[in-house]
């Protein structure tokens, strides 16, 4: 059974740092995955989705990449901004459809002015 | 401008009454999809469509119920046995099978 894990729960770093989210998942036999931000109280945004036959993906100041043989993904996020502060999920697509999705429990990114 | 419309973004359920949460999209989509958002879980997936008039259950279906009588609207009910409600509530919608999802701003359902 897949299984999605998001480490560290949150996190807190200064403004400008670099950084990296991670995912981590146990059945390496995935279609997609993809990363999205959600805001207080809000929806999800789709951030990045990288196919299973891509090593990465980037907009902006962010990129992902995903290494299915070790099972993880990870989003990078440069020259951080206080804006960015969110709870960030991956999320692995296991079959052709959109409700076989695994979600993780998310990570909660604080960037201090 | 093409969306998903959760309404309410608040709502408050006395113990044993049912409730029903609204979902609607504009985006001609075929698929949709409720979830549900507990602290520290991934999301989970309470019932989904892929077409008008049909719809599956999910991981947690047990207390919840659905339809989808028009392709714009997927709305939930809460019913009186669901034993903890409490939870952050998310609709989505694709345009096909392949597709990404698309999400709702959510509803917070409150038991009081």
């Amino acid at each position: 059974k897949q299984e999605v894990t998001q480490i560290p729960a949150a996190l807190s770093v200064p403004e400008g740092e670099n950084l990296v989210l991670n995912c981590s998942f146990t059945d390496s036999a995935i279609y997609n995955l993809q990363w999205f931000r959600q805001d207080p109280g809000k929806g999800l945004t789709s951030l990045l989705l990288i196919q299973s036959s891509q090593r990465e993906q980037t907009s902006g100041r962010l990129n992902a990449s995903l290494d299915k043989s070790s099972g993880r993904s990870t989003l990078y996020i440069a020259a951080s901004q206080p804006g960015d502060s969110a709870t960030y999920l991956c999320a692995v697509k296991v079959g052709d459809s959109n409700y076989q999705l695994i979600w993780g429990a998310g990570t909660k990114l604080i960037i201090k002015p | 401008d093409g969306g998903i419309t959760q309404s309410p973004k608040y709502l408050f359920r006395k113990e044993g009454q049912n409730v029903t949460l609204s979902c609607e999209q504009n985006l001609n989509h075929d698929a949709m999809y409720w979830y549900r958002q507990d602290p520290g879980q991934g999301l989970r997936l309470i019932y989904y469509s892929q077409i008008v008039n049909d719809f599956q259950k999910g991981d947690i279906a047990e207390g919840y119920s659905v339809s989808r009588e028009k392709k714009e609207s997927f709305p939930l009910t809460v019913t009186s046995a669901q034993k903890n409600p409490t939870a952050f509530y998310l609709c989505a919608s694709s345009k096909g099978r392949p597709t990404e999802a698309f999400f709702g701003q959510g509803t917070r359902l409150t038991v009081v």
